[in-house]
């Protein structure tokens, strides 16, 4: 079965570091560029940041850039986000999405792991 | 970044009835080499990931019903629902994927009135 499943949210404090994961099954993950997509509680959809399949490229959006990275390891079919210096409003589910092949729209989520920042 | 804007916020449609959302870009996503939109539909039913409906602005995702299409050029697109289901009540996203930098719109909340 083709899916993502993401893990590594919780509760961290202002300021804190925490690592999220997503590891993909059922893919040729290193062909695809992955992404991640936050959602604030009851808000709308917000894309994260993005790699290309092999990793070379990246790119953020401005909210997150410069205390966020994304990296990932296609041998361990897996996709990382480290977040650094979080604020209270970085409160979300973060989901990792792929790329489809056809466009570049997002044809696979995983299921989110919840991240609260606070004190 | 290219702003996405939809419209309305929510909508209450009876079953069986025509639901339209519409969104518009701050700048086109028509890119003029392959006249394509890049522009993307999602369906967001609660405590679940987005789906991912149409792509393209007007190709429908395999296994999407064919009630769902979409349409529009440049900055404005709708999504229509031609005969709303019980199923379809949902929260509804556009997005560009024109700039490296994606956004989608503010969302649609889909009801049954």
């Amino acid at each position: 079965e083709v899916q993502l499943l993401e893990s590594g949210g919780g509760l961290v404090q202002p300021g804190g570091s925490l690592r999220l994961s997503c590891a993909a099954s059922g893919l040729s993950f290193s062909s695809y560029a992955m992404n991640w997509v936050r959602q604030a509680p009851g808000k709308g959809l917000e894309w994260v940041s993005v790699m290309s399949g092999g990793g070379s490229n990246s790119y953020y959006a401005d909210s997150v850039k410069g205390r966020f990275t994304i990296s990932r390891d296609n041998s361990k079919n897996t996709l990382y986000l480290q977040m650094n210096s979080l604020r209270a409003e970085d409160t979300a589910v973060y989901y990792c999405a792929k790329r489809s092949t056809w466009s570049d729209a997002f044809d696979l989520w995983g299921q989110g792991t919840v991240v609260t920042v606070s004190s | 970044d290219i702003v996405m804007t939809q419209s309305p916020d929510s909508l209450a449609v009876s079953l069986g009835e025509r639901a339209t959302i519409n969104c518009k870009s701050s700048q086109s996503v028509l890119y003029s080499s392959n006249n394509k939109n890049y522009l993307a539909w999602y369906q967001q039913k609660p405590g679940q990931p987005p789906k991912l409906l149409i792509y393209w602005a007007s190709t429908r995702e395999s296994g999407v019903p064919g009630r769902f299409s979409g349409s529009g050029s440049g900055t404005d697109f709708t999504l229509t629902i031609s005969s709303l289901q019980a199923e379809d009540v949902a929260v509804y996203y556009c997005q560009q994927y024109y700039s490296t930098l994606l956004t989608f719109g503010g969302g649609t909340k889909v009801e049954i009135k």
